[in-house]
């Protein structure tokens, strides 16, 4: 078990351009959640996946947002056209869904600053 | 989700009990406690998890009361190292298709001094 990994840990943008994280999960994982998370806030969720099928997304991801998991392991978020509001650290998690007791594991994040 | 509050910040010294409470008025019947902890640049890390009355593990205790509207978290004798943000979070986990949405409020700002 190496834990959740993102890459890369920081990226800097001009506004406009197109960005993309990855996140590798923990293996045999089969829940994958991506987060942002502003200054001095807490994370805010933005989608989620059970294996490769996304389930959920949040208001808060826009169009310019989109998420994928193939195979329903890595997943990739991509922002197209990005802004100074996406300025963010973005948090993956994954999980092994068992009801209740369900533990989610975050990786450390991708800083975006979208300058 | 049950929307939490809890203190912004607290502060303690080495070798201090620890108590977070965290208050959750409209917590529904099927929903759980749980605690995260994050450290600067870095996701947050499952602390612990109840239902009612008490959870201990080898990290910290949680106590619930019988009417489930508050939590407090117990972390015995903190170190510097524990001085991190502390969320307390409500909601009903792993419904099928429904995934673990957790919402996270503005935490609790723990600082341990010496």
């Amino acid at each position: 078990d190496t834990g959740v990994s993102q890459d890369p840990r920081h990226k800097i943008t001009k506004r406009g351009q197109n960005v993309t994280f990855r996140c590798d999960p923990i293996s045999e994982h089969n829940r994958l959640y991506w987060y942002r998370q502003t200054l001095g806030q807490g994370p805010e969720f933005l989608t989620y996946f059970q294996n490769e099928a996304q389930l959920e997304k949040s208001r808060l991801l826009s169009d310019r947002f989109s998420a994928e998991r193939p195979k329903g392991s890595f997943s990739t978020l991509e922002i197209q056209r990005t802004e100074q509001g996406d300025s963010a650290m973005y948090l993956c998690a994954s999980s092994f869904g068992q009801g209740v007791n369900e533990k989610l594991f975050f990786g450390s994040g991708t800083q975006l600053s979208v300058l | 989700l049950a929307k939490t509050t809890q203190p912004i910040s607290m502060d303690s010294y080495e070798g201090q009990e620890v108590n977070i409470t965290c208050s959750h008025n409209n917590i529904a019947t099927n929903d759980y406690i749980t605690w995260y902890q994050q450290f600067p640049s870095q996701g947050p890390r499952f602390i612990i998890q109840g239902y009612k009355t008490k959870v201990t593990n080898e990290v910290a205790s949680l106590f619930i009361p019988a009417d489930r509207k508050s939590s407090t978290l117990s972390l015995p004798r903190v170190s510097l190292s524990d001085t991190a943000v502390y969320y307390c979070l409500v909601g009903e986990w792993g419904l099928t298709g429904g995934g673990n949405k957790l919402t996270f409020g503005t935490g609790t700002q723990l600082k341990v001094e010496l």
